[in-house]
């Protein structure tokens, strides 16, 4: 139960768009189309914002849009506004359980 | 409306125990899996346990296995983490959140925090 790996910070400034990398593995994220991002402020819980690597559940905005490719998940943030500054978490599903990234912190310049 | 309302957090000396709730409502509580998600203050995420809807199938992360017992009880629409053994590694806000699908969670409690100190 290896923790995924993700960058602890990125930043750009508003309007740009910016990736979000997740680094797993063949037994979890390159195994499993079941990886998941989250969205979290601080002192909230996290949220929901793409799942099953590709899918927005309703009411996220389709600036956030999520991908795969072998044992790396990514998020990219188009058109980045100032609401999106936050800690972004990945997750991957495996049989025995979820493992999380350690999470990026993106900064809106 | 989906909500989730955590309880029973609070101050504990190592070695003792504490009992977690996660009171369930807006959904058909025993048709979806369930989870708890603990964070380590100024930490990121990490996954403690999951339970299947019908309850028979948990899992753990290591490092609380043997020591963390999640159930739930159908007839109150509530999820529960019983908690022994604990460590000061322990110290964490606790959240329970509803499975959608496999891993995903749709819906996150606000969160109890659990300190345990001396």
């Amino acid at each position: 139960q290896s923790a995924l790996t993700q960058l602890a910070s990125v930043s750009g400034s508003l309007g740009q768009s910016i990736t979000i990398s997740c680094t797993g593995s063949s037994s979890d994220v390159g195994d499993y189309k079941y990886v998941s991002w989250y969205q979290q402020h601080p002192g909230k819980a996290p949220k929901l914002m793409i799942f099953d690597v590709y899918y927005r559940p309703s009411g996220v905005s389709s600036r956030f849009s999520g991908s795969k490719s072998g044992n790396t998940a990514s998020l990219t943030i188009s058109g980045l506004q100032a609401e999106d500054e936050a800690d972004y978490y990945c997750s991957s599903y495996t049989p025995s359980g979820t493992v999380f990234g350690g999470g990026t912190k993106v900064t809106v310049l | 409306e989906v909500q989730l309302l955590e309880s029973g957090g609070g101050l504990v000396q190592p070695g003792g125990s504490l009992r977690l709730s996660c009171a369930a409502s807006g959904f058909a509580f025993n048709n979806y899996a369930m989870t708890w998600v603990r964070q380590a203050p100024g930490k990121g995420l990490e996954w403690v346990s999951s339970i299947s809807g019908s309850g028979d199938r948990p899992h753990y992360a290591d490092s609380v296995k043997g020591r963390f017992t999640v159930s739930r009880d159908s007839s109150k629409n509530t999820l529960f983490l019983q908690m022994d053994s604990l460590g000061v590694d322990d110290t964490a806000i606790y959240y329970c959140a509803k499975n959608e699908g496999y891993g995903s969670l749709d819906y996150w409690g606000q969160g109890t925090l659990v300190t345990v100190s001396s």
